[in-house]
């Protein structure tokens, strides 16, 4: 699986958007890009994932650049609660399924 | 569905110890994951199973660590004898689609928060 670079801290204002960067410069073909997040204490939870089209659900928005190297969740109101670590994770569908989480970004909701 | 299960939320145990920690996975899920985080090293895959056998165990630190799926519905990791740098957050997920999320996605557990002393 392609690896994938994160800040590794944000801040974010409470109300405002959060756009959280994802570089994935090795990305192949037939790879995903997904995202989990992490609030404290918790196990990691799913958010978001996509293969080359933006994607939105009832969580967030993810836009991935048409050359796939790099892409951004976007949270568009954020809330104290989504203060968390979240990962970019990138894999395939197929083969193995080892998921491989790297550091996060530690994303700082404030009021 | 209550999700996926892990027990002890909580456990202290005294070096040398055997410890056993165990898991619920989702139903119909057919692969299960133990991961173990730490500060220093974060999130880690130990091993994962898929419909009850063992696929890949490399991430097993050693073989103090066993895992094993008799069924279905229940996992256990084991730590014979643990020791202190075994103190982590033990995580079990399972995989699985259900209400428009892919199949590949994985839902974890609230982890077993391990101290050896």
């Amino acid at each position: 699986d392609a690896k994938t670079t994160q800040p590794p801290s944000m801040d974010c204002a409470e109300g405002r958007a959060a756009n959280l960067p994802c570089n994935h410069s090795t990305i192949s073909g037939n790879e995903y890009v997904y995202w989990y997040r992490q609030i404290h204490s918790q196990g990691p939870q799913y958010i978001i994932h996509g293969l080359k089209n933006n994607e939105t659900n009832e969580m967030a928005s993810l836009i991935i650049t048409e050359d796939r190297k790099s892409s951004t969740l976007i949270l568009p109101h954020a809330t104290l609660r989504d203060t968390a670590v979240y990962y970019c994770i990138v894999r395939a569908h197929t083969g193995g399924f080892k998921t491989i989480f790297g550091a996060g970004t530690r994303l700082f909701v404030k009021a | 569905d209550a999700g996926v299960i892990q027990s002890p939320r909580h456990e202290v145990t005294e070096m040398g110890q055997e410890v056993t920690l165990r898991c619920k996975p989702i139903s119909g899920h057919d692969y299960l994951f133990w991961y173990r985080q730490t500060m220093m090293r974060g999130l880690e895959l130990l091993i994962y199973f898929n419909n009850n056998v063992p696929i890949d165990d490399s991430g097993m630190p050693e073989d103090r660590f066993s895992a094993k799926m008799p069924n279905a519905s229940f996992s256990t990791l084991k730590i014979q004898p643990s020791e202190p740098r075994d103190s982590a957050v033990y995580f079990c997920a399972s995989r699985g689609g259900q209400g428009g999320v892919p199949r590949e996605t994985q839902y974890f557990g609230p982890g077993t928060r391990l101290l050896v002393l």
